[in-house]
């Protein structure tokens, strides 16, 4: 069965403290990996697509690596705007998307 | 930037009763979804449609749901009779005719049964 986990579930950084978000995943065929935000009442908000093993993408303060198992998002010198949850979502051989339950990070200043 | 738009933003209806979520994909987009996201638990898929029909569905998606492409521009989600568990936000996204990409998802239906 396919499965997306994230964790931490929740993770509270001082403004400008750096830190990395965990999505491993499980799935019988991988198409790509999505990172997404969230903020409360609204829909997820793309942030990344990562296809392959080594690949790396950056946004500002946010980027986004992949190995065959897991995908990091690295957070660098957050800053308090940067607070939301960030939803990790494999795209299987199906095309449709699965998505993890999220790291709620919150950036104190 | 192009926009998927989702209406109503808030929905309170009655257990027992239909309701259409209404959802507007950005124009050029092929392949539309529904998700839905019960308070503080995970985004779940619950149906995905191209070419005027279901390409796949969840264990979720049960009879008591249906989708439809009325007039090319809009998708609705219909609920033929609401349980309070149906209480949810209700996200509608789309994609490009392209295997892999970033979906767009609306700003979602908060959906209340009571």
């Amino acid at each position: 069965e396919d499965q997306v986990t994230q964790s931490p579930e929740a993770l509270r950084l001082q403004e400008g403290e750096s830190s990395s978000l965990n999505c491993s995943y499980t799935v019988s065929g991988l198409r790509g990996l999505f990172w997404y935000r969230q903020d409360p009442g609204k829909g997820p908000e793309f942030l990344f697509t990562l296809y392959s093993a080594g690949e790396e993408k950056e946004k500002e303060r946010l980027k986004a690596t992949l190995t065959k198992k897991e995908s990091f998002l690295h957070i660098t010198a957050p800053k308090p705007e940067d607070s939301a949850t960030y939803l990790c979502a494999v795209q299987t051989n199906n095309n449709d998307m699965r998505f993890g339950a999220g790291t709620r990070l919150t950036v104190k200043p | 930037e192009p926009e998927v738009t989702q209406t109503p933003s808030h929905q309170v209806t009655q257990m027992g009763q239909e309701v259409i979520l209404r959802c507007v994909p950005i124009s050029n987009h092929l392949y539309f979804y529904w998700y839905r996201q019960i308070l503080g638990q995970k985004v779940e898929f619950l149906v995905s449609f191209y070419n005027n029909e279901i390409s796949e569905k969840s264990e979720i998606f049960d009879d008591q749901f249906s989708v439809e492409r009325p007039d090319g521009s809009n998708f609705t989600l219909k609920i033929r009779s609401t349980k309070l568990e149906d209480s949810a936000m209700y996200f509608c996204a789309s994609r490009p005719d392209r295997a892999n990409y970033g979906y767009t998802f609306g700003s979602g239906t908060r959906l209340t049964v009571v």
